[in-house]
């Protein structure tokens, strides 16, 4: 049982160029999150995905898309990188979601960093 | 005004001591509370969560949970070197059902 899993580890992009984040849960887990975070700022969520077949904005998602292609996996896309986007993102899942009263997992981030 | 807020500290605390991490938040509505740990470099874990006003007790952790006066706190007795993290504070909202994080209080706990 692995959990999330997030890849790629580590990503150096160059202004403008593309890239895709991707995760997967084998927990069976209906609703999958993406945030990223930066030094003192927590944790913000950018996309989430309640349940499969939906996904909603979240306090920080311009720049940003998301595919919710199955139940296991939750991509994100930066379609033109900007150095403002460097930092670890972190995704996510929880059992039923909405974070109510879910416990989130977490995967082990992907830092990004953008020159 | 941020929804959730913390003292980035570091709060540095002796071998042994208790430790106590607070959390305020403004959202009135807000149902359900959640601490979470993260060592340096690593993924958030959680550590406790709580519903209702009063105390809930796991081991060396205690959340303490005020909701007329708006905040969250979690105490950790016998504080030991490993302790040493970062922990987060979130709160689920009722209203969009997603959580929201505070930016975390450091701890650091010296032999």
């Amino acid at each position: 049982n692995a959990g999330v899993t997030q890849t790629p580890k580590f990503q150096v992009l160059k202004t403008g160029q593309s890239m895709t984040l991707q995760c997967a849960q084998d927990m069976n887990h209906n609703s999958m999150y993406w945030y990223r975070q930066d030094p003192g700022m927590g944790l913000r969520l950018i996309y989430y995905s309640a349940s499969e077949g939906t996904t909603d904005k979240g306090e920080v998602p311009n720049g940003y898309n998301v595919s919710r292609l199955n139940k296991r996996e939750f991509s994100l896309r930066l379609e033109s990188a900007a150095p403002s986007q460097t930092s670890v993102y972190f995704c996510a899942s929880s059992e039923v979601g909405g974070g109510g009263t879910d416990t989130q997992y977490f995967g082990p981030g992907t830092r990004l960093t953008v020159l | 005004q941020k929804e959730v807020e913390q003292n980035s500290g570091p709060l540095s605390v002796p071998e042994g001591a208790i430790a106590s991490l607070n959390c305020t938040y403004s959202d009135r509505v807000s149902q359900s509370f959640f601490w979470y740990r993260q060592y340096s470099g690593k993924s958030p874990e959680l550590i406790m969560s709580i519903y209702s006003n009063g105390d809930k007790e796991d081991g060396r952790f205690t959340a303490q949970l005020n909701k007329a006066s708006q905040y969250v706190s979690l105490l950790i007795r016998d504080s030991q070197p490993s302790d040493s993290a970062t922990y987060l504070c979130a709160l689920g909202s009722s209203n969009t059902g997603k959580l929201i994080f505070g930016q975390g209080t450091t701890l650091q706990v010296k032999p």
